[in-house]
């Protein structure tokens, strides 16, 4: 059974970075037929894609927010992590991880919602 | 960037009633078009890729069509379980683009 899980701090001030990790099972990082992907969700609105990173250590980011983002991963531990600087309350929202195969996202992770206020 | 609009914004439906939901995209996307449910609380789920393919354990009351810039979501008979806002996601072109939603509520 494929899962992911998010995890991070629920709470962030205004400027400081957020630090967001996503630990994966039932599948590898190393496959190369997958990847994972950041996508973000304000309160009441609709999903905004962030990142993805593949097991070749292919990166891409979202062009409105590429200046601040960073994806990584650790196949060992099998975990992907969004680093997002200069949070700001804009940036509060729930964010997911999923796993992208062939371009589409499944599953998902349950999410974490960040706020971001001082 | 694509952009992708979904209508209407909300749907109101009667249970055991069809439901038709609608996404447009601004260019071409071919059949690289899917759908996904969120549940209040929950993360989305994939129902729909291909454009009409259902997702493994995605039952028959969904079905999708459409290529090009027109698609739709149809649920033939609905369930209390269905009642959920639905997202469509085109992946044609980078970067893959998210409509905006339509709730769906129990009339």
């Amino acid at each position: 059974q494929v899962t992911l899980k998010e995890s991070g701090p629920v709470l962030v001030k205004p400027t400081e970075t957020l630090t967001l990790t996503c630990t994966v099972s039932g599948f590898s990082l190393s496959n190369a037929r997958m990847g994972v992907s950041w996508i973000r969700q304000p309160p009441g609105k609709a999903l905004e894609w962030l990142a993805h990173i593949f097991s070749n250590d292919e990166k891409s980011y979202s062009t409105s927010l590429k200046s601040r983002l960073t994806i990584s991963k650790d196949t060992s531990k099998s975990q992907v992590v969004l680093t997002m600087t200069n949070m700001d309350p804009v940036d509060t929202a729930t964010y997911y991880c999923a796993r992208i195969e062939q371009w589409l996202f499944d599953p998902w992770g349950q999410g974490t919602l960040v706020t971001v206020s001082s | 960037e694509i952009v992708m609009t979904q209508s209407p914004a909300t749907l109101s439906v009667s249970p055991g009633e069809r439901a038709t939901l609608s996404c447009r995209a601004s260019q071409s996307v071919s059949s690289n078009l899917a759908w996904y449910q969120q549940k209040p609380g929950q993360a989305p789920r994939l129902l729909i890729y291909g454009a009409s393919t259902r997702a493994t354990g995605i039952p028959a009351r969904f079905s999708g069509s459409g290529s090009g810039t027109e698609f739709t979501l149809t649920i033939s008979s609905l369930q209390s379980e269905d009642f959920a806002v639905y997202y469509c996601q085109q992946y044609n072109n980078w970067p893959q683009t998210f409509g905006q939603g339509t709730k769906l509520e129990i009339k």
